[in-house]
Order: C-alpha cells, then structure tokens, then sequence
C-alpha cells in the first residue's frame, strides 16, 4: 500500500507565477489536509477537504490560495501569483476517517521555491 | 489559540546514550498530543500520542513521552539511540480536533 504521494516534490516560480501542488492520498482515504511549514516554525493547518468538498479552510490566506480534492484525481493546492513570502514546505495528509483522534498519513512534502 | 514550543533545534548525541526532546505546549483547554518523526526524504510518521488514560505513552521502537497538565510538557526520551533514529522529531498539539499545530521541529544526529 502506497504512502501519501505528493508532487513535485520541488518546485520553483518567479513572482506572479502559478503554483500547483499535488497530493494523491493513501488508498481507501478519503480525508485530505494540506499544511503549510515556513521556514523556522511548524507546519500550520491549511485547509481540510473531503472528496468534492472543502471540509473546513479556516488556515487558508484569503486570497490567492485555493484547494480542491475532485471525484477523481489528486487533491491541488494552487497558489496564484505567488509572492516571495509563499516559499515554504507543503505538506499533505490523508486518513480513512475525519475523527478527532485519527491518524494523518503524511507525504514528503513539497519545496516550493519563488525567486 | 494552542501553540507548541521545541526548545532545542539541534540535538547531537552519541549512539547508545540516551536522549530527551523537549517540548511545551500552550492551550486553554484540553488537548490531544502527538510526536511524529520525520525521516530524511520521507513524510512525516506519527511516533506516539496521548489522547486520555495513562500519562505514560510508549512507541514501539523504545521511545516514551509522558503528559506533565501542571508543567503543559510533553517531553520525549529514548534511555539508548541508534544511529537509525536520526532524524527531524516533531511535537503536535490539537484541540481534540483534525488540527494539528506543530513545533518548529528538533533534527536529532546520533554518531557512532
């Protein structure tokens, strides 16, 4: 059984280009979270979706950041017009299900990079 | 809001000494606590946790955390590292919920 995949696994933009990031959870798992590390300090909570729906995208920035997890397919997180200050390690994780003390999967994360 | 303090960034130690990874927690209300481990290369691996019960928690390869509510610690030790057990230690904190706030992380380098 695969683990959390995610790619890339590094990316690099210049200002004001588009950042997509993927995440292909666990088999049988239909939760995702996306957190996010800046460098120096922990991973933050982004957002939570379930298979078509975003569950809760409270740690979500209000504009430029949005997230998606279709019927098919990897969950995207995608970055708009990415600024200097997006650079940071993308993590994704997944569980089976979305209860408070489930375990989360996590993947290797994704390096992103903007010059 | 919870947050999580590691208080040390970088833990060099020799193998078979033993090792303990601080961390503190800060929250109003009850919490759930994890430590994962993050090999190089790969995703986070959940090591432990505490949810209720025994303040004593314990992973299968010889770590060990214990709850401290009055001190909001939740240190993690190891009486004998291995070189495998390298790696970066994260400390996690939820609110008894899927969110989980993260300490800035402790890489742990164990040397023959």
């Amino acid at each position: 059984n695969a683990g959390v995949m995610q790619n890339p696994r590094h990316l690099v933009r210049r200002r004001g280009q588009e950042a997509r990031l993927r995440c292909s959870p666990m088999k049988g798992h239909s939760h995702v979270y996306w957190y996010r590390q800046l460098p120096e300090e922990g991973l933050k909570f982004m957002v939570y979706l379930q298979k078509e729906n975003i569950i809760d995208e409270s740690g979500m920035p209000k504009e430029r950041f949005s997230a998606e997890f279709p019927k098919e397919g990897p969950s995207i997180l995608r970055i708009q017009q990415v600024v200097r200050g997006d650079s940071a390690a993308y993590f994704c994780a997944s569980s089976p299900r979305g209860t408070q003390d489930n375990e989360q999967f996590f993947g290797p994360g994704t390096r992103l990079t903007v010059l | 809001a919870q947050s999580v303090t590691q208080l040390d960034s970088q833990v060099p130690v020799f193998e078979e000494a033993p090792v303990e990874l601080r961390c503190n927690y800060s929250s109003s209300v009850s919490v759930y606590l994890f430590w994962y481990v993050q090999y190089p290369n790969q995703g986070l691996q959940l090591l432990l946790k505490y949810l209720s019960g025994s303040t004593l928690v314990e992973s299968i390869n010889g770590f060990e955390a214990e709850f401290n509510k009055s001190q909001t610690s939740f240190h993690l030790r190891k009486p004998s590292v291995h070189i495998s057990d390298t790696a970066e230690y994260f400390c996690a904190v939820s609110l008894r919920d899927y969110k989980l706030s993260f300490g800035a992380g402790t890489t742990v380098t164990v040397r023959a």
